[in-house]
């Protein structure tokens, strides 16, 4: 079965500072991989995602992702932070089944120091 | 237009009670979904209905039971509730996409078990 690990379940940050948020991922078969944010309060919100196209994915609000098979690594960046970026990430893994389940990571949640 | 809608935002109730959550959807997608969050922002798929009919059923206890009226709606009902439901619980949305489709989220339903 699939699985991710995201590593860091708090991450901080200065504005304007790099965000390296670290998922790896788990599968026997290469993986449909995504991103999604949680703001406060709210409901899960798509960042980007992986389909065996291009290896580097760019996402909304200035964040990117490289699947990296040879470190079964799929790490989410973004160049400068803003105070906007502070929230809960969450990296996850499609189901290769067709049954289209998500299987989620445990989060990790970003502060952005000003 | 709200995409995903969630009824009630919140809900407390006192252990032993049923209860009802109901989402909407206004995509137009053939697969819907419930998932709980609970205290530690752990995401886990419950249940996911595809034109109606159930394809996803993780292991939840029977006390929790899922009706899908049509496409658009899919409503969770629990019975007997305990202090253990007491959670976030996530209505999602897709269309059917072999694994790569973008699932969409409700704002959430904050239930609270005394």
């Amino acid at each position: 079965a699939q699985s991710v690990t995201q590593l860091g379940s708090h991450v901080s940050v200065s504005e304007g500072a790099l965000v390296l948020l670290r998922c790896n991922y788990s599968s026997s078969v290469p993986p449909y991989l995504f991103w999604y944010v949680q703001y406060p309060n709210q409901g899960l919100q798509l960042l980007l995602k992986y389909t065996s196209a291009a290896t580097l994915v760019k996402g909304i609000n200035g964040f990117e992702a490289e699947f990296k098979k040879s470190e079964t690594s799929f790490h989410l960046t973004k160049p400068s932070a803003h105070m906007s970026d502070a929230a809960e990430y969450f990296c996850a893994v499609s189901d290769l089944s067709g049954n289209e389940k998500l299987t989620f990571g445990t989060g990790t949640r970003l502060t952005i120091i000003p | 237009d709200t995409a995903v809608s969630q009824t009630p935002k919140y809900l407390v109730t006192q252990m032993g009670n049923d209860k009802s959550i109901k989402c909407e959807q206004n995509l137009g997608h053939d697969t819907m979904y419930w998932y709980k969050q609970d205290s530690k922002k752990f995401l886990k798929i419950m249940f996911s209905y595809n034109n109606k009919e159930l394809i996803i059923n993780e292991t939840v206890p029977n006390r929790f039971s899922p009706k899908s009226p049509d496409k658009a709606h899919l409503n969770l009902h629990i019975n007997s509730l305990e202090l253990g439901d007491s959670a976030v619980y996530f209505c999602a949305s897709s269309q059917f996409l072999a694994g790569t489709d973008t699932q969409y989220f409700g704002p959430g339903t904050r239930l609270t078990v005394l």
